[in-house]
């Protein structure tokens, strides 16, 4: 199993509602990732977690919630949220260092709307 | 910090013929890899490449080789016999190897269009 699975594929939320997106992956990775993507732009990095620990946030709004319940789960708590926070979140696993190949493995997004 | 640079907003290549885009990076960092990502309009990120950076010997995958240059931190993607499937934007990434939880550096991303 090389999959990272994320759900929904496609939310619509208002800026008053309370949300999750979910990411999972069965491949034993103890580092996972949420990337923002604004259409035609680069994946901009969000969170690292390791070891279902909180390792990285860059200075993400406070709207934004990640959790890690165990080292194959990760979610995002959306609360109210603007209208510019509509994009493309990504979810990504890698290896750890001793078995890596480098790569961090990807789910196909959720794609957010806040109207 | 590192930085990753691709000098090509948009690329088009006629099917069948061959194509290069271009990526250079900046690091002081010795222990990295260097990968060529695709994105087609289904979203999803997929591996194209990867380069560990003590290998000196080019990465080749199928139609898919790089040419790494370390000391002038190029690492450019060479398609051949290009299919209209290979259409997609193309992101250059960085990681570093000193821990396993490093992400990725992007950069901005070539966006390819393969003409019939």
């Amino acid at each position: 199993d090389t999959e990272v699975t994320q759900t929904p594929k496609h939310l619509v939320m208002g800026m008053t509602n309370k949300k999750s997106l979910k990411c999972e992956q069965h491949m034993g990775h103890r580092a996972m990732y949420w990337y923002k993507q604004k259409a035609k732009k680069p994946p901009e990095l969000m969170f690292v977690y390791s070891y279902e620990k909180l390792s990285i946030n860059e200075s993400v709004p406070s709207r934004f919630s990640p959790e890690c319940p165990n080292s194959s789960l990760l979610n995002l708590h959306l609360h109210a949220l603007q209208p510019e926070d509509s994009a493309l979140y990504l979810c990504a696993s890698s290896q750890d260092r001793g078995q890596a190949t480098g790569e961090l493995f990807f789910g196909e997004g959720s794609r957010l709307t806040v109207l | 910090a590192q930085t990753v640079t691709q000098s090509q907003p948009e690329m088009s290549v006629q099917e069948a013929e061959t194509v290069t885009l271009s990526c250079t990076y900046d690091t002081s960092e010795s222990d990295y890899y260097l990968f060529w990502y695709k994105q087609p309009p289904s979203r999803q990120m997929i591996l194209v490449i990867r380069q560990e950076a003590y290998k000196q010997q080019n990465a080749t995958e199928n139609r898919f080789s790089v040419n790494f240059q370390k000391a002038a931190k190029s690492f450019s993607l060479k398609i051949s016999d290009s299919q209209l499937g290979d259409a997609a934007m193309y992101f250059c990434a960085y990681r570093s190897a000193n821990s396993g939880n490093t992400p990725l550096v992007f950069g901005k991303g070539t966006r390819l269009s393969v003409i019939a």
